[in-house]
């Protein structure tokens, strides 16, 4: 099955940086990778995704990049704000379309 | 409206008992899931149903049983419940079909069992 590395665990980040999590899947038949967004005490929410027949796609102050030859994928966020802060989970889908998900990255905004 | 509804928003119950938690969706999606998170906040699938029809069972214990009466609603019900079952429970919903879509999730039924 589908095994998703997500890393770093927690990410520590001053208002204005940028940051950056990073995922590697196992399994070359994934081709939808998502990325979620969950605020403390709230629900995840889709904040952005890719698929595999595309490299890199952006939304404003986030971005995803896709690289499948080494089978890993990012999430950029450029110019933190502390709203910003929450735990983000990425997932990559295959043939099943059942999404597997990173153990998640906590992303702290100091303002 | 609520796109993907669950009740009761928290449970609190002792250990041994039967519990069930609600989920319904307006969105028209086929495709239903249960997922546990844990305090770690690592997010488990458990069940996903396409059309009514149970497609994935994790390895979940047997006390575990979702029902899915309709292609809108997938309800969770937990038999003799132990501590190690307080997580928080999320249902969430997706369209079917070729390339993966991504989820909408419920806002969450935290259960602690004591």
């Amino acid at each position: 099955g589908e095994n998703v590395e997500q890393h770093p665990s927690t990410l520590s980040v001053q208002e204005g940086d940028s940051a950056v999590i990073k995922c590697t899947y196992s399994d070359s038949a994934s081709n939808y990778f998502p990325w979620y967004k969950q605020e403390l005490g709230k629900r995840p929410q889709l904040i952005i995704d890719i698929r595999s027949n595309v490299g890199e796609k952006k939304d404003q102050r986030i971005a995803v990049t896709l690289n499948k030859t080494a089978k890993h994928f990012s999430l950029h966020i450029t110019e933190t704000q502390p709203e910003d802060s929450a735990v983000y989970f990425c997932a990559a889908a295959g043939g099943s379309y059942i999404p597997t998900f990173g153990r998640g990255t906590s992303l702290i905004v100091h303002p | 409206d609520t796109a993907v509804s669950q009740t009761p928003k928290y449970l609190v119950t002792q250990m041994g008992n039967d519990k069930s938690i609600k989920c319904e969706q307006n969105l028209g999606h086929d495709t239903m899931y249960w997922y546990k998170q844990d305090s770690k906040k690592f997010l488990k699938i458990m069940f996903s149903y396409n059309n009514k029809e149970l497609i994935i069972n994790e390895t979940v214990p047997n006390r575990f049983s979702p029902k899915s009466p309709d292609k809108a609603h997938l309800n969770l019900h937990i038999n003799s419940l132990e501590l190690g079952d307080s997580a928080v429970y999320f249902c969430a919903s997706s369209p079917s079909g070729q390339g993966g879509y991504g989820y909408t999730f419920g806002s969450g039924t935290r259960l602690t069992v004591v």
